[in-house]
């Protein structure tokens, strides 16, 4: 079945790097993707990766992808307090309608 | 990048009252809807899968005759909560495909969240 797991907490000051890791469970899983939300507020996306690439990267964010693990990670350089929130990954799923299947989130924090 | 609008924002209601979401794609038609109920510090569950013109298809857990689901046009779909309880208090988001880019890489735009109080 499909199930997708995260952390759900990470705590990071600023400034330095935060990694965010995801497992995933389809092998078929076209696209991967991370979403963020802040509170009460809904999902914005951040970035995807397709299922042929093994690593993507637009200004400070950093997706990487082991295939053969089914593991998805999401690194912020510099992080910022701003980017405190919850990050979700998520997998299409090859089923009909192409639904998204989403982790429980990670809430990251950022101090000072 | 595609904008779903989600109305209201907030919502409380007395128990066994019901309580209609709209969920607006304003500048792209979304043949397709989703319907996500999020849980205090939980992920998104899943609740339906919303198509214009045709009936949604629930997942497996979800009552269909309590979250009435209706996408009458490409750029609406409505959630009602029929007879709501305290139970069904709850985070409710929708989310839409977004345009061509959407169409490719599944990409789903997220209205803002309703979020159901019944007292």
């Amino acid at each position: 079945g499909e199930d997708v797991e995260q952390s759900l907490f990470l705590s990071v000051r600023e400034g330095d790097s935060s990694v965010i890791n995801c497992t995933y469970t389809d092998s078929s899983s076209t696209y991967l993707y991370w979403y963020k939300q802040e509170p009460g507020a809904g999902l914005q996306l951040l970035t995807y990766i397709f299922s042929n690439m093994d690593m993507k990267q637009d200004q400070r964010l950093t997706v990487l992808l082991n295939k053969k693990d089914k593991h998805l990670s999401l690194r912020i350089a510099d992080t910022q307090t701003g980017d405190s929130a919850i990050y979700f990954c998520a997998e299409r799923s090859p089923g009909g309608y192409n639904k998204l299947i989403f982790g429980a989130g990670t809430r990251l924090a950022v101090h000072p | 990048g595609a904008v779903v609008s989600q109305h209201p924002s907030r919502v409380i209601c007395k128990s066994g009252t019901s309580v209609k979401i709209e969920c607006r794609s304003l500048d792209f038609q979304a043949t397709t809807m989703f319907w996500y109920r999020q849980f205090p510090k939980q992920s998104l569950m899943l609740m339906a899968t919303s198509n214009e013109g045709s009936k949604a298809t629930y997942e497996q857990g979800v009552e269909k005759d309590k979250f009435l689901i209706n996408h009458a046009s490409l750029t609406l779909s409505t959630l009602t909560v029929t007879s709501a309880h305290p139970e069904d208090s709850s985070f409710y988001i929708c989310s839409a495909r977004g345009g061509t880019s959407g169409a490719n890489t599944g990409e789903l735009f997220f209205g803002e969240g309703s979020r159901l109080t019944v007292l």
